[in-house]
């Protein structure tokens, strides 16, 4: 297992375009996080799914934002209309959680910087 | 609600130094604390953890021991290097093992 894969690794877009980004997270983990992350901030959580059910949402999301991760294998993240401000490095992180794992923390994907010009 | 505070930087030290990052914590339960690592252009990597009160994580060096009675977390270091140059984040994982973040702590080393 290679750890957990975005792509792409960087996006330049224009405003008012949709993107999409890609995550693969690690085989055995049945839970998968979607952050973005500002310069010079820490990571802001958007959304996470458990298998292929999407538990929790941020309310600062906007409507613009959506995810999905249909076989609960592969997520996909999509931004409608984008706008400067949803210029970030978007994270993927996945976990293996249930009744009885341990807490091993986060497996952290390398990022998808995101530039809207 | 739960919560990490961290110390601002940048913290800037010379090569060889004592390091110290502060965190304390604010919780219900007992959360599971961690220190991630963030080099420059890359995502965060997990530099070490502890899940109970009294546990002592450690990797590459670096120490951080879980002190109930005090909330903190504290990362240490005995002697850095240049290539320890980096931002560290002090996160705890809540019951639902739900990441809460600290703003992060920028390191810089000089040789």
């Amino acid at each position: 297992d290679t750890g957990v894969s975005q792509d792409p690794r960087h996006k330049i877009t224009k405003r008012g375009q949709n993107v999409t980004f890609r995550c693969d997270p690690i085989s055995e983990h049945n839970r998968l996080y979607w952050y973005r992350q500002t310069l010079g901030q820490g990571p802001e959580f958007l959304t996470y799914f458990q298998n292929e059910a999407q538990l929790e949402k941020s309310r600062l999301l906007s409507d613009r934002f959506s995810a999905e991760r249909p076989k609960g294998s592969f997520s996909t993240l999509e931004i409608q209309r984008t706008e400067q401000g949803d210029s970030a490095m978007y994270l993927c992180a996945s976990s293996l959680w249930g009744r009885e794992s341990s807490d091993y923390g986060y497996t952290f994907g390398s990022g998808t910087r995101l530039t809207v010009v | 609600g739960n919560s990490v505070t961290q110390m601002e930087g940048p913290v800037t030290l010379s090569e060889e130094a004592f390091l110290t990052i502060n965190c304390t914590y604010t919780a219900t339960g007992y959360p599971s604390l961690f220190w991630y690592v963030q080099y420059p252009g890359e995502g965060l990597q997990l530099l070490l953890k502890a899940t109970k009160a009294d546990d002592k994580g450690s990797n590459k060096g670096f120490e951080a021991t879980y002190r109930k009675e005090t909330t903190s977390f504290h990362l240490e270091k005995g002697s850095v290097q240049v290539s320890d140059s980096a931002v560290y984040f002090c996160a705890l994982s809540d019951s639902n093992y739900q990441l809460i973040w600290g703003a992060g702590t920028k390191l810089i080393i000089k040789p």
